[in-house]
């Protein structure tokens, strides 16, 4: 299948600091890419659509300002986290559609102190 | 609202014996259905995909499609110790998004 690559695999991190993750399509272009979320034993929860070139869509609840979603090349898209708090410590992963299939990127652990 | 319900288990097994997981949707319009394996800690991988009626095998695995009952499943025979796992069923209808179940624990006994 499809190789999705993220970074990093693991942060930590102080209350109130940012934090980026980087998710790259390896052996294909994506102009769709899927961020997701999850909490230990509960399952997962899509939080926005990011697409190459425009603005991602954010499903309800999830607030755009908090979670900054950029697109900005057909391999690349980033997640940053501002001012994080406890409550965002998380499970994050991305995935992206080659064609018909949807593929996970490894995901990113963070945990904020 | 579109609900895709799998039975949230644990479904135990003995190793050799077949894993039968289920999943039911919501959306007649769903067109292509998916199946993924996460261990605990790991993201999502995919291990079956189907989009028509009927039976699609791969190995050990065979995913079923049934869209007048809206029902779909996945058996897994020779089950393995290593096939203890999360099972994600999920499924698009026509739009890129994917609507994905909670989710079914296997556990496969020695």
């Amino acid at each position: 299948g499809a190789v999705v690559s993220q970074h990093p695999s693991w942060v930590i991190c102080k209350s109130g600091t940012s934090v980026k993750i980087e998710c790259r399509s390896l052996d294909f272009q994506a102009t769709t890419m899927f961020w997701y979320r999850q909490f230990p034993k509960q399952s997962l929860m899509l939080m926005a659509t990011s697409n190459e070139g425009s603005k991602a869509t954010y499903e309800q609840g999830v607030e755009k300002d908090k979670f900054l979603i950029n697109h900005a090349s057909l391999t690349l898209s980033t997640l940053t986290v501002t001012s994080a708090h406890p409550e965002d410590s998380s499970f994050y992963i991305c995935s992206a559609l080659p064609a018909n299939e949807q593929f996970f990127g490894p995901g990113t652990r963070l945990t904020v102190l | 609202q579109k609900e895709v319900e799998q039975n949230s288990g644990p479904l135990s097994v003995p190793e050799g014996a077949i894993a039968s997981l289920n999943c039911t949707y919501s959306d007649r319009g769903s067109q292509s259905f998916f199946w993924y394996r996460q261990y605990s800690g790991k993201s999502p991988e995919l291990i079956m995909s189907i989009y028509s009626n009927g039976d699609k095998e791969d190995g050990r695995f065979t995913a079923q499609l049934n869209k007048a009952s809206q029902y779909v499943s996945l058996l897994i025979r020779d089950s393995q110790p290593s096939d203890s796992a999360t099972y994600l069923c999920a499924v698009r209808a026509g739009s890129y998004q994917l609507t994905f179940g909670k989710g079914t624990k296997l556990s496969v006994i020695p």
